[in-house]
């Protein structure tokens, strides 16, 4: 089954207010990574966590990751109808002697209401 | 000019066709990656090749299959479609030791 989940799946969100999507996966992640799709686009990559409790923002974007590395979540203030996509997390894991092999969750599709 | 480009980026094609996706980057990257997405699932990886000599099954890899022609082109066949490889077909690359993927267009596959 699938590893990484994301839920929710959908969000309906008004403009101006916050909304959170999480990620869980079922093993420990060598690190996770987080990517935006718009509709009828391709994912974007957003950024990357590494360490175990980190914190990166991104402008109104706030994403962490867990202390025990198996969870991860993006936070977004004041929403904007810019924000409109499709957010997957994605976790890494390191194959070989270096590289990665991305496991994607399912996405949160958010949708902006004016 | 694109960095990660996609050839076709639509088609329509009969169940039994053979079918070629072609993937092509400028990015000098040496790993490249084909997924598969489809609604509510994200993106499953179906192969990776980490250089050109290296081909490795992803989570689906059943019913494809790839050839690494060269460090920039990777391609993705489908030898005998059935519907239920209609998708959203992403290649992807990624620079050693970096996490940051880079996806192309995508192609989207109808198979009827």
């Amino acid at each position: 089954g699938q590893q990484v989940m994301q839920i929710p799946q959908y969000q309906h969100v008004q403009e101006g207010e916050d909304f959170t999507t999480y990620c869980n996966s079922s093993t420990t992640l060598s690190n996770i990574q987080w990517y935006k799709q718009r509709p009828g686009g391709h994912p974007v990559f957003l950024i990357q966590l590494v360490k175990s409790g980190e914190v990166k923002k991104q402008k109104r974007l706030t994403f962490q990751f867990g202390e025990a590395k198996k969870n991860s979540s993006l936070h977004i203030t004041a929403t904007q109808t810019t924000d409109v996509g499709t957010y997957f997390c994605a976790g890494t894991l390191m194959f070989k002697a270096a590289g990665n092999k991305l496991t994607f969750g399912g996405g949160t599709r958010v949708l902006v209401k004016p | 000019d694109a960095d990660v480009t996609q050839t076709p980026r639509n088609r329509i094609t009969k169940t039994g066709k053979r079918i070629m996706l072609e993937c092509s980057q400028t990015k000098g990257h040496d790993r490249m990656y084909w997924y598969r997405q489809d609604p509510g699932l994200g993106l499953r990886l179906i192969y990776y090749s980490f250089d050109v000599k290296d081909i490795n099954k992803g989570e689906i890899s059943d019913g494809y299959s790839v050839s690494r022609q060269a460090q920039a082109k990777f391609s993705l066949s489908l030898e005998s479609a059935i519907p239920n490889q209609t998708a959203l077909y992403f290649c992807a690359t990624s620079a050693v030791d970096l996490g940051e993927q880079y996806f192309g267009p995508g192609t989207r596959l109808t198979v009827t």
